[in-house]
């Protein structure tokens, strides 16, 4: 069954620290994965996106995900958080190819909440 | 930057009435999807459209549920006799290539 799932339901951090939220994906065949942030009260925004190539990638905000492939995750990372970054943040996963309707499965998602 | 738009941003309805959500997809977009959240659960896929039909749906879009682009703007989601566990906040989405960018949602709460 097609499914994604992460690790941390509500994670608290102090500014500067650093951040890793797990995500982790079931899904046959060729897959696009995508980090959304949903600040509150506004409207999921893409962060980052992996469709092919360089496994590292880099998104807005200094945030920035790595495909591991054998391991099925897609684990988001920012060095230092800073207080504007506290959202809810949701990894998603759809199927590459042209004929993929593009439906994305979501994970339950992950509360940041990060203290000044 | 474009924006995909939604109304109303918040619905109260009573069980068994019908409700219309409305969507702006982004204007040169051609696929469109409706997504919901439970209060609490995860965001669940509904249905995809494209080329003015439906080329996808989950098992939550049965019978009670249907879309429409009437007008090559808008997109609709029309729930046609609410049930207290349609209560959720609806998304709608549209992408040209892969990406796909999300609206701000609208707030159902069925009594």
């Amino acid at each position: 069954a097609q499914s994604v799932s992460q690790h941390n339901h509500h994670v608290i951090l102090s500014e500067a620290a650093s951040l890793e939220l797990g995500c982790n994906y079931s899904y046959g065949g060729t897959v696009n994965l995508f980090w959304y942030v949903q600040y509150p009260g506004q409207h999921l925004q893409l962060l980052l996106k992996y469709f092919s190539g360089d496994p590292l990638v880099k998104g807005i905000k200094g945030f920035e995900a790595e495909f591991i492939k054998s391991k099925f995750s897609f684990n988001l990372r920012k060095p230092s958080v800073q207080w504007s970054d506290t959202a809810e943040y949701f990894c998603a996963v759809n199927g590459g190819g042209s004929s993929n309707t593009g439906k994305l499965i979501f994970g339950q998602g992950t509360t940041l909440q990060v203290k000044p | 930057e474009p924006e995909v738009t939604q109304t109303p941003s918040h619905q109260v309805t009573q069980m068994g009435q019908e409700v219309i959500l409305r969507c702006v997809p982004i204007s040169n977009h051609l696929y469109f999807y409706w997504y919901r959240q439970i209060l609490g659960q995860k965001v669940e896929f509904l249905v995809s459209f494209y080329n003015n039909e439906i080329s996808e749906k989950s098992e939550i879009f049965d019978d009670q549920f249907s879309v429409e682009r009437p007008d090559g703007s808008n997109f609709t989601l029309k729930i046609r006799s609410t049930k207290l566990e349609d209560s959720a906040m609806y998304f709608c989405a549209s992408h040209l290539v892969e990406t796909q960018y999300f609206g701000p949602g609208t707030r159902l709460l069925v009594l």
